[in-house]
């Protein structure tokens, strides 16, 4: 158990609905990352928040938003659904900002778009 | 641009015997290496890291990895395979920009193990 949490475990969905994706990082941790893993796609950066603030961005659509709250939790939302968001995302969450610093990952949201 | 490579797409070995996986990478600063393994519907763990100092490095579950600076490489290494070893592994590269600020890994596309009885 890395100690960074995440729901829903599934989640299925039809296209052009949104959803909303929830992770809890591990205690003392202020960075969260954002990953999706395909199997065409490997595992790809999302985005990153640390302390509250956003700090990179990867391979994000615009259709898709995070955010970092006060208690440091993070939401990822995805909007407007396509049958290629089917995924695993991840979140993994470290003490530092920086890619430098060890990341611990949840055990995933696996999204089902039909 | 950074990026990392895993040649082997899938490997499969015996129980018991030795294991290399292999991971290049391609980073312009003083890498910090990872790797992690992922069982199948599960999140991935960390095994080991590289950040500085000794080139051979000891992780969990009898892991161990050696970066080579000249080969770019960073393979993943184990004396005897167990059964439960069956998973997939992914090399990391970590990225630092902006001070130290903010980053993210790479991750190569990964290589599956699965071992024979």
């Amino acid at each position: 158990d890395s100690g960074v949490t995440q729901t829903p475990k599934h989640l299925i969905t039809a296209t052009g609905q949104r959803v909303t994706l929830r992770c809890s990082p591990r205690s003392g941790d202020l960075s969260v990352y954002w990953y999706q893993q395909s199997l065409d796609q490997g595992l790809q950066f999302l985005i990153q928040y640390y302390n509250g603030e956003e700090r990179a961005k990867g391979n994000i659509l615009e259709r898709f938003s995070a955010q970092q709250f006060p208690d440091l939790h993070s939401e990822l939302n995805l909007s407007s659904l396509e049958l290629g968001d089917s995924a695993l995302y991840f979140c993994a969450s470290s003490v530092g900002g920086s890619g430098t610093y060890e990341q611990y990952f949840g055990p995933g949201t696996r999204l089902t778009v039909t | 641009a950074q990026s990392v490579t895993q040649p082997d797409i899938h490997i499969t070995v015996s129980e018991g015997a030795s294991l290399e996986l292999r991971c290049n990478y391609s980073y312009g600063a003083t890498p910090y290496l990872f790797w992690y393994v992922q069982s199948p519907g599960q999140g991935l763990q960390l095994l080991l890291k590289y950040f500085s100092g000794d080139t051979l490095v000891q992780g969990i579950k009898g892991f161990e990895a050696e970066f080579k600076r000249s080969q770019s490489s960073f393979n993943l290494r184990k004396p005897s395979v167990h059964w439960s070893d069956a998973a997939e592994y992914f090399c990391a590269v970590g990225l630092m920009n902006y001070g130290g600020s903010q980053g993210n890994l790479i991750f190569g596309k990964g290589t599956k193990l699965s071992v024979k009885p």
